[in-house]
């Protein structure tokens, strides 16, 4: 099956630093990837869809300068929180959607920022 | 706004017992997606259900679908420990770009 990781699996960083998040498909290419955003207990949040050379599509109230989202290949989207805050701290999952349906998810990344 | 509501939100069984969730949802989908998550992990696919089809089976898993009242079930048959999981549903609807809209998710515990 379709298989999707992102690295690091979990981060902590020091309030003001930036983090890069690397979500790749690794047995598909994938046009359009997505970025969620899920604080605990709680469901995924859309931040973001990605699609390979072009902007990032942001979804209401996600700051685009504060997340920013490469799309650089068919199988490599990155999210990069710049300026890293302790309200960023969030378990974010990328996912990459495959004909147009079925979407497979990665891992997740934990990020703390203290 | 989320499209999907999940009810309930958490639901206790003893293992070998039959756990049921259900979404409802309020614009027209081309297809519903379930998904299960592990706490602190990412999703896993567990069935599609497309507009136009009432009823799907994978293993213990049995999802129907209702259009005329905006709802999907979820049934996990003989459950077991390993089924512990959260479980969402999520839509794939025309007003919202064909992107996944998440439900709240049903927090599933399998007592052994």
């Amino acid at each position: 099956g379709a298989v999707v990781s992102q690295h690091p699996s979990w981060v902590i960083c020091k309030s003001g630093t930036s983090v890069k998040i690397e979500c790749r498909s690794l047995d598909f290419q994938a046009t359009t990837m997505f970025w969620y955003r899920q604080f605990p207990k709680q469901s995924l949040m859309l931040m973001a869809t990605s699609n390979e050379g072009s902007k990032a599509t942001y979804e209401q109230g996600v700051e685009k300068d504060k997340f920013l989202i490469n799309h650089a290949s068919l199988t490599l989207s990155t999210l990069t929180v710049t300026s890293a805050h302790p309200e960023d701290s969030s378990f974010y999952i990328c996912s990459a959607r495959v004909q147009q349906e079925t979407q497979y998810f990665g891992p997740g990344t934990r990020l703390l920022v203290l | 706004s989320q499209q999907g509501e999940e009810d309930p939100q958490a639901l206790s069984i003893q293992e070998g017992e039959n756990a049921t969730m259900n979404c409802s949802y309020k614009t027209s989908i081309n297809n519903l997606q379930w998904y299960r998550q592990n706490s602190g992990r990412g999703l896993v696919h567990l069935i599609l259900i497309r507009s136009n089809e009432r009823e799907k089976h994978s293993g213990r898993l049995r999802v129907t679908l209702d259009t005329s009242k905006k709802s999907s079930s979820l049934l996990i048959t003989a459950s077991r420990a390993a089924d512990t999981a959260s479980y969402f549903c999520a839509t794939d609807a025309p007003a919202a770009g064909n992107k996944l809209t998440f439900g709240g998710g049903t927090r599933v515990l399998v007592k052994p």
